[in-house]
């Protein structure tokens, strides 16, 4: 069974530029995470997808932040404009609704 | 206070040696319980389920206690490969509720 895909891995962007990661979840995955992941700290929640409805995005800083998941797949999750802050690992996951997660290799992305 | 609290450690320990994590949660609502293993600039991958009743698998044990609201993770025989930053993980609410992380526990197995 495939695993959770990410694009691109790696990402260097000037600050107030546009960022988009693409992330495909595991088939059957109905659930889709988005997390955000700083050096030394846990996963944080950004966004999550129950098929293509977004059940919880509390923590998505609606701004700059936003992402999709139209066909309740794969999904996009876009930054624009970038901020210094904004340097971090970007997680994917995605689990069956309620059991465990899956989590993609991540997104590195460095704002200069 | 974090919703879900660990000791960062970082935990030295030489080969053989047993090793426990804790990690409490603050939400009495939580639901599930999970513990993640996350390498050096690697994502985090399952290593297990916290259930009610403790369960065991190979070298780990994992406990769940409800009352006290921590959750703990238990390393016997430590292999070099163990080191790794250990995450839990909690989930409050029904079918794919919240999940909150902890900020991970370092282990570091020396020979």
């Amino acid at each position: 069974e495939a695993g959770v895909v990410q694009s691109p891995r790696y990402k260097i962007i000037e600050k107030k530029q546009p960022v988009a990661f693409w992330c495909n979840p595991i088939s059957g995955h109905n659930t889709l995470y988005w997390y955000l992941q700083n050096l030394g700290q846990g996963p944080e929640l950004l966004i999550r997808y129950e098929n293509e409805e977004a059940v919880d995005d509390s923590q998505l800083p609606k701004d700059r932040f936003s992402a999709e998941r139209l066909k309740g797949v794969d999904s996009t999750l876009k930054i624009q404009p970038a901020e210094l802050g904004d340097s971090a690992v970007y997680l994917c996951a995605s689990s069956r609704q309620g059991t465990e997660q899956y989590f993609g290799p991540g997104t590195r992305l460095t704002v200069t | 206070r974090k919703e879900v609290e660990q000791d960062p450690g970082p935990f030295n320990v030489p080969e053989g040696a047993t090793v426990a994590f804790n990690c409490t949660y603050s939400n009495s609502a939580s639901q599930s319980f999970f513990w993640y293993r996350q390498d050096c600039r690697k994502e985090p991958k399952l290593l297990m389920s916290v259930y009610s009743s403790g369960n065991e698998d190979g070298r780990f044990t994992a406990q769940l206690n409800r009352a006290s609201q921590y959750i703990s993770l238990l390393i016997r025989d430590s292999k070099l490969s163990d080191s790794a930053t250990y995450l839990c993980v909690v989930n409050r609410g029904g079918n794919a509720g919240k999940s909150t992380f902890g900020d991970g526990t370092t282990l570091t197995v020396k020979p």
